[in-house]
């Protein structure tokens, strides 16, 4: 089954911290990616997507993603962390074989950052 | 720049009633795809609304439907609501591309008591 996984559900930092959040998905096929942000008591925001081209790609707010074909993986990174990051991350993708329009989420990664 | 934006905020429903959610789609979008977020969970693909047809469904009961004006502004029906229906129901907004990001509005928070 088309699925997206990221393996960390909970992930407590210290501000000024490294942050890499790991995602991989299971579709041989082209895909594109996503990272989603959700700060506490507010909507979905967009932090980066991936489409095609230099597999590393540089969204809002310092972070990046790297994409990596060959891992089936989309890790989303960030060099040092802000108690401003504290949210929950989405990675997300389409681009199954279900088409373009249904975005598939993995289970969402729960960030704190302690000042 | 207008975001999209839904309506209402928050919506208090008993079981067997019928809710009717409403979404704005950001401005230059004609795609609206509406998704259910339970409480602590990731978002789930209900549908997804272009040039006023369903253009794609995701696993939800045919209670579940929708519609889409021409102004590509969306409406989502749930019928016979049931407890399980409590969810944060969340619109997205899109450019009909295949390389088109999905843009969330704030969602309404559906109870179903």
């Amino acid at each position: 089954a088309q699925s997206v996984s990221q393996h960390n559900h909970h992930v407590i930092l210290s501000e000024a911290a490294s942050l890499e959040l790991g995602c991989n998905y299971s579709y041989g096929g082209t895909v594109n990616l996503f990272w989603y942000v959700q700060y506490p008591g507010q909507h979905l925001q967009l932090l980066l997507k991936y489409f095609s081209g230099d597999p590393l790609v540089k969204g809002i707010k310092g972070f990046e993603a790297e994409f990596i074909k060959s891992k089936f993986s989309f890790n989303l990174r960030k060099p040092s962390v802000q108690w401003s990051d504290t949210a929950e991350y989405f990675c997300a993708v389409n681009g199954f074989s279900g088409g373009y329009n249904k975005l598939i989420f993995g289970a969402g990664t729960r960030l704190a950052v302690h000042p | 720049d207008a975001g999209v934006t839904q309506s209402p905020t928050h919506l208090i429903k008993t079981r067997g009633q019928q809710v009717t959610l409403r979404c704005s789609p950001k401005s230059g979008h004609d795609t609206v795809s509406w998704y259910q977020q339970a409480l602590g969970q990731e978002p789930q693909f209900i549908f997804q609304y272009y040039e006023e047809e369903e253009r794609q469904r995701g696993n939800f009961p045919d209670r579940f439907s929708g519609h889409q004006f021409p102004n590509y502004s969306s409406e989502l029906n749930v019928n016979a609501l049931l407890l399980g229906d409590s969810a944060l129901y969340l619109c997205a907004s899109s450019p009909g591309t295949e390389r088109g990001a999905q843009y969330f509005g704030p969602g309404t928070r559906l109870l179903v008591l």
